[in-house]
């Protein structure tokens, strides 16, 4: 079975500032996809970014970047010159080869004006 | 519809009645997912449909919850007898397989509340 595993449930960061949001996944498939979701207050969940596991490059979007290290099964989130509207629930998911998609537990990120 | 439409909104229920939340995903996309949200956790897998049938249903708790998507658009969750704990926000999610990268787009979830 998949599990995601955040190990963060709260982080925050000064505006402008850049913060990093961990993930860990644990699979026995060898082709997969990963994203992160926001969820801000609205509770609508929102695409912020996806890495095919088999693209050895990082996915970038913006000032959303990853670090992904399939060896290590870790898919993290790297927000840079970050602002007041990135405030929300940050989740990582799995997708399997089965097109299912399970999510961790999440990260609350607060942006300090 | 441009987007995943969930209704209702919220809904207030009292303990052992009937429930049904309904959603209305992107139109052509032939997969359709739900989740279930409770307060401070992510998302928990119910139940995901590829066209008209129930392509997993690994996640539904018990028999008091069914779904349906009889004609491989609308889906309805049913749940039966409810429970306090069945409190919680539910997240529909659509999506069109077999374009590479499944990207699932969300409603904004039906919040239920059972008193």
């Amino acid at each position: 079975a998949q599990t995601v595993t955040q190990s963060q449930p709260e982080m925050s960061v000064q505006e402008a500032e850049t913060v990093t949001l961990s993930c860990t996944y644990d699979t026995s498939e060898s082709d997969y996809y990963l994203f992160w979701y926001k969820q801000p207050p609205s509770r609508q969940m929102i695409l912020v970014i996806r890495q095919e596991a088999y693209k050895q490059q990082n996915a970038t979007e913006n000032r959303f970047s990853v670090n992904f290290q399939k060896a290590a099964k870790s898919f993290s989130l790297k927000i840079s010159d970050s602002q007041l509207g990135d405030a929300a629930m940050y989740f990582c998911a799995y997708l399997t080869g089965a097109n299912n998609l399970f999510f961790g537990t999440g990260t609350r990120l607060t942006v300090i004006p | 519809g441009a987007g995943v439409s969930q209704t209702p909104s919220n809904k207030v229920t009292e303990k052992g009645k009937y429930v049904e939340l309904r959603c209305d995903p992107i139109s052509g996309h032939t997969a359709l997912y739900w989740y279930r949200q409770s307060l401070g956790q992510g998302p928990e897998f119910l139940i995901y449909f590829q066209g008209t049938g129930a392509a997993d249903d690994s996640g539904l708790p018990n028999d008091r919850f069914f779904a349906v998507r009889p004609e491989g658009s609308v889906s309805t969750l049913k749940i039966q007898r409810t429970e306090r704990g069945d409190s919680a926000v539910y997240l529909c999610a659509s999506s069109l397989v077999g374009t590479g990268a499944n990207v699932l787009t969300f409603g904004a979830g039906s919040r239920l509340t059972v008193l």
